[in-house]
């Protein structure tokens, strides 16, 4: 199986920062990349497909990009909605696999 | 508008089994495969599997096989996962949600699973 890596698991950042997450293959994975939002209450949403497609409806603040092994997830002008945890998931090969998770919380 | 209703909490004692529902609305049930997701308590998610609900076939991670059996109600644009021979290590939330060439654009609220004697 692809193991997904986030090495940062928590990180703090004010409202207004501009915040990369990490997220790293343990082979490539040709850009089969997603990164979910999941709130504190449980609820989970798709931000980005594709590496950097935009799913519909999600702020335009959230961006992605990468390549071969290595992909990140930026938030630009942090906003207090933001404050959930952030994985991300390959799709290159079956089964697919997440990244451990990098909560984000406000400073 | 796509939803997903998935069933209550259960609260189900070891070596038992149980069934969670999915209820989907708002898309062609049978033109996306759906997908089952488990997270146990302050973990990060894992891939269970999906489903074709056109002709029923699946694909397991191998690490559910023999652990959970996903079927179908096409009548009722319903997906079902049952979990078999519980123990704690089950003990989780578990989500569903269709597939889209990848990835998951819409997930259920949850189902909470407790194992517990």
């Amino acid at each position: 199986d692809i193991q997904m890596t986030q090495t940062t698991s928590s990180l703090s950042a004010s409202l207004g920062d501009r915040v990369t997450i990490s997220c790293s293959a343990s082979q490539g994975i040709s850009n089969y990349l997603n990164w979910y939002q999941q709130k504190p209450d449980g609820t989970v949403k798709l931000l980005i497909y594709y590496t950097s497609s935009l799913h519909s409806g999600v702020p335009s603040r959230f961006s992605g990009s990468g390549s071969g092994t290595d992909y990140s997830l930026t938030i630009s002008n942090l906003e207090p909605e933001d404050i959930a945890t952030y994985y991300c998931q390959q799709y290159s090969k079956l089964p697919w696999t997440f990244g451990g998770g990098t909560k984000l919380e406000i400073k | 508008e796509v939803q997903l209703q998935q069933s209550g909490p259960e609260l189900v004692k070891p070596g038992a089994s149980v069934k969670i529902s999915c209820k989907a609305s708002g898309y062609s049930f049978t033109g996306y495969f759906m997908n089952w997701v488990k997270q146990s308590h302050g973990k990060s998610l894992e891939w269970i599997g999906r489903i074709n609900p056109y002709n029923g076939d699946t694909f397991y991670n191998q690490k559910f096989k023999g652990k959970a059996t996903l079927t179908v109600d096409k009548s009722s644009s319903t997906a079902h996962m049952e979990l078999l021979s519980l123990t704690s290590e089950d003990s989780a939330v578990y989500y569903c949600g269709p597939d889209s060439s990848g990835y998951v654009a819409y997930w259920g609220q949850g189902t909470l699973v407790t194992v517990s004697a």
